[in-house]
């Protein structure tokens, strides 16, 4: 099973709503990303979790705020966004995010986030 | 900080023609260069990886080289068909663990 699972699929929220999204991958990967994709460029990393514990954020405003409960797990929480914040939420995952040959990372189809 | 390019961006081929997908790289301190690939709207597909110390990966129709020390991969596609059609990103992950992507190549096969 190589497969990384997000939830929901399509998200259409307003800008004092506070939602969240959700990320799973049960391969016993030690890694998991969240990135953000808009139309027409390529993926931006946001967060890096390395056995459960956040190793890498590339400087997100706070109304974005990840949280890994478990090695399967990932959620992104959001609150307050803006329009701008829409775009594709894509997770990933590899073997180990601290290892120096790393495997492939595998990726999620997505959540399509909408602020309105 | 490592910036990835890829040319050409798009890429219109008739059915049956090979793809060649260029992809290049500014910092050759990378541990690994993956292909992958993302239709509209969609997640991405993981198609190849190649180590840093590998030269070449196969798998069915499409192969990828890696010149580290040129800072250069490229993925062929052989024998191209309409479902070939998509966006192909490669990333590299660099000293920090981050996966630096390109911009992509839109390919579209003709029937």
């Amino acid at each position: 099973d190589t497969e990384v699972t997000q939830t929901p699929k399509h998200l259409v929220m307003g800008m004092t709503n506070k939602k969240s999204l959700k990320c799973e991958q049960h391969m016993g990967h030690r890694a998991m990303y969240w990135y953000k994709q808009k139309a027409k460029k390529p993926p931006e990393l946001m967060f890096v979790y390395s056995y459960e514990k956040l190793s890498i954020n590339e400087s997100v405003p706070s109304r974005f705020s990840p949280e890994c409960p478990n090695s399967s797990l990932l959620n992104l929480h959001l609150h307050a966004l803006q329009p701008e914040d829409s775009a594709l939420y894509l997770c990933a995952s590899s073997q180990d995010g601290r290892a120096l040959a790393d495997t492939e990372a595998f990726f999620g189809q997505g959540t399509r986030l909408t602020v309105v | 900080k490592q910036e990835v390019t890829q040319i050409p961006a798009a890429l219109s081929v008739p059915e049956g023609e090979n793809l060649v997908l260029n992809c290049s790289f500014t910092d050759s301190a990378i541990y690994n260069l993956q292909w992958f690939r993302q239709d509209p709207g969609k997640g991405l597909t993981s198609l190849l990886l190649i180590q840093s110390s590998q030269r070449e990966q196969t798998s069915g129709r499409l192969n990828a080289s890696l010149d580290k020390s040129s800072g250069r991969s490229t993925l062929y596609i052989a024998a191209s068909q309409p479902g070939d059609s998509a966006t192909y990103l490669c990333a590299v992950k660099s000293n920090d663990y981050k996966l630096s992507f390109g911009a992509g190549t839109t390919v579209t096969v003709r029937a």
